[in-house]
This record gives structure tokens, C-alpha cells and sequence, in this order.
């Protein structure tokens, strides 16, 4: 059974950093592209962050770039998330979803809540 | 950047009703577009992929249509677990989701 599982978020000041990581299972994970999306609450979803098998190309949309950063480690199935320089709008859930080749997400995990608040 | 936009925002309708949900895209995303499911507290669900693909698991009375820019997401007869919220993505140029339309009980 494909799982993925986020964890790492909480509560945290503007200005703050938080690293989020997704464990995966239950499939080959080297072998899918990974992703961060967001949805603040009460509102829609919003892409954040895609990473490729071998984490050969990395992509982010304009309203992190520059202070999020996405990796992998395919040797612990795991996915990151590491948030610098937050802002009130980071607040969210995060999610972390799996697309193989030429896909979109087939596979989400719960998500975990980031809350920046002073 | 390619913008969804998604109609209605919100509809209200009954278990058996059909019911059509519409998503256009700024520019040609070609099939490259996607169906989700949300209810509350959930991570979303994937329906369809590739405008019309319905997803493995997913009830017939779901079917998706649609390329270029206007793609429509059909239920045929709404069933009590299709009360939820549904977003389109594009994915033919990074991820783009639609604002969302909000399947109410009338």
C-alpha cells in the first residue's frame, strides 16, 4: 500500500525556518518525481514544489523561490521541505504527492500544518 | 503562468442530480489536466487524469471531457459521497489548480 507520511510542521515566527520531510512507502520512490503543495486554510491548493526521480531538476513557484528548498534521499525514501525566511502567507497544510512520468499526483499523503504566526 | 478558472464556485444540488463542472485554462494545456476530489480535512483525491482517464478505483459515474482550454468534469447521478469540493489542475506547464467548486446538498 503506497503511503506517504508528513511531518515537521508547527508553529513558528515570521522569520523563522522549518524543515518538513515526507516518509514514503509501499512503492519504488526513485522511481516517481515528488511534490510540496499547499493549501491555506479555507482555501484553495496551490503548487509549491516538485523535485525529479534522480533529483536532477527542481522547480518552484515564485512565491518561495528563493527561500524554500526542496530535496530527496532515495536511499531513506524520504522527501524535504526546507522553509526559510516565512512569512504569515507560508501559513498552510502541506502536502507531499508522488507523480511518476508525464503523470500528475496520484498519491497524497495527510498533510501537516504550518502555522507562522508572532 | 497558465491560470485555471473554475465555474460554478458553488453548487447546490440533489442525490441523483447530474451534474457539470466547468474549468478553463488561460492558454492550450492540450489533455494535460486533471480532476481532484476534496473533502474536509482530507488530502485530495485524484478522478480523472488526462482531461478524460477515469483513475483506478474511481465510479463510472464519473467522466471527465474536454482539450485545448475548456475541459468539463460530469457526475452523472450524484451519489450522498459526492457532496466534497473538486479542483482542476493543469499540469502541462508546472501545476496549476482551479479555485475550486464547492457540490452542496440543495
Amino acid at each position: 500500500e503506497v503511503q506517504l507520511v508528513e511531518s515537521g510542521g508547527g508553529l513558528v515566527k515570521p522569520g523563522g525556518s522549518l524543515r518538513l520531510s515526507c516518509a514514503a512507502s509501499g512503492f519504488t520512490f526513485s522511481s516517481y518525481s515528488m511534490n510540496w503543495v499547499r493549501q491555506a486554510p479555507g482555501k484553495g491548493l496551490e503548487w509549491v514544489s516538485s523535485i525529479s526521480s534522480s533529483s536532477s531538476y527542481i522547480y518552484y513557484a515564485d512565491s518561495v523561490k528563493g527561500r524554500f528548498t526542496i530535496s530527496r534521499d532515495n536511499a531513506k525514501n524520504s522527501l524535504y521541505l526546507q522553509m526559510n525566511s516565512l512569512r504569515a502567507e507560508d501559513t498552510a497544510v502541506y502536502y507531499c504527492a508522488r507523480a511518476a512520468a508525464g503523470m500528475t499526483a496520484d498519491y497524497w499523503g495527510q498533510g501537516t500544518l504550518v502555522t507562522v504566526s508572532s | 503562468d497558465i491560470q485555471m478558472t473554475q465555474s460554478p464556485s458553488t453548487l447546490s444540488a440533489s442525490v441523483g442530480d447530474r451534474v457539470t463542472i466547468t474549468c478553463r485554462a488561460s492558454q492550450s494545456i492540450s489533455s494535460w489536466l486533471a480532476w481532484y476530489q476534496q473533502k474536509p480535512g482530507k488530502a485530495p483525491k485524484l478522478l480523472i487524469y488526462k482531461a478524460s482517464s477515469l483513475e483506478s478505483g474511481v465510479p463510472s459515474r464519473f467522466s471527465g471531457s474536454g482539450s485545448g482550454t475548456e475541459f468539463t468534469l460530469t457526475i452523472s447521478s450524484l451519489q450522498p459521497d459526492d457532496f466534497a469540493t473538486y479542483y482542476c489542475q493543469q499540469y502541462n506547464s508546472w501545476w496549476t489548480f482551479g479555485q475550486g467548486t464547492k457540490v452542496e446538498i440543495k
